[in-house]
């Protein structure tokens, strides 16, 4: 089956640097997303990493490793506005299309 | 109206009640979706249709009832729903839902439904 693990709750300060980490054990593999989810909005778009390697975009960095089955999102300099959801999702190749698993959510609180 | 609408927002109701869910979207997709938020729980791909053809259904419970009359609406028809059923209900859509192609879901913000 398919199998995807991050980090329930975790906690930054204002102006740190934070890595939410996501290990998925899949078959199918065709990318992986990072979307954001502030409370009782709809998830965003983040990033999208399907080679191996590192994505930057501004202050949120998104980084692959295929052969490990593992990514993770680096938040730099942080903000109050980012405290929020963060959802790993593995695009899966069915028969049919594109599948997104997600994970179950990285819970990020942005202290002072 | 831009990206993707839900509507409501918010509903309550009983185990033998029927509502509908309402979603649109305005970015000309061809594939859209229907998943369950629970808490503590991965959001729960439920339905998938592509050009108006459903393509994925889950397992899902016959007590929700997919329509989705052209590329641009998808409803969810709910009858006889248990509590356990309470979830937060996402819509989202993207550009098709084609194996291997690139597929970036825009999501709606949800309805939060409460069974009683």
């Amino acid at each position: 089956g398919q199998n995807i693990d991050q980090p329930t709750e975790m906690t930054a300060t204002e102006g740190a640097i934070v890595q939410i980490n996501c290990t998925y054990q899949t078959s199918g593999f065709n990318g992986l997303f990072w979307y954001q989810q502030h409370a009782g909005e709809a998830p965003t778009f983040l990033s999208y990493n399907v080679l191996d390697g590192l994505e930057e975009k501004g202050r949120f960095s998104s980084f692959l490793s295929r052969s490990k089955g593992y990514s993770y999102l680096l938040l730099k300099e942080l903000q109050m506005k980012d405290s929020a959801s963060y959802l790993c999702a593995v695009s899966l190749l069915t028969g049919g299309g594109n599948k997104l698993t997600f994970g179950t959510g990285t819970q990020l609180k942005v202290e002072l | 109206e831009t990206g993707v609408t839900q509507t409501p927002r918010h509903l309550v109701m009983g185990m033998t009640n029927k509502k509908s869910l309402k979603c649109e979207q305005h970015l000309g997709h061809n594939a859209m979706y229907w998943y369950k938020q629970s808490a503590k729980k991965p959001l729960e791909l439920m339905f998938v249709y592509n050009f108006k053809e459903q393509t994925e259904n889950n397992s899902v419970p016959s007590r929700f009832s997919p329509e989705c009359p052209n590329s641009s609406h998808l409803f969810l028809h709910l009858h006889t729903l248990q509590p356990e059923d309470s979830a937060l209900y996402l819509c989202a859509s993207s550009q098709d839902y084609v194996s291997g192609n690139y597929n970036e879901q825009f999501f709606g913000p949800g309805t939060r439904l409460t069974v009683l």
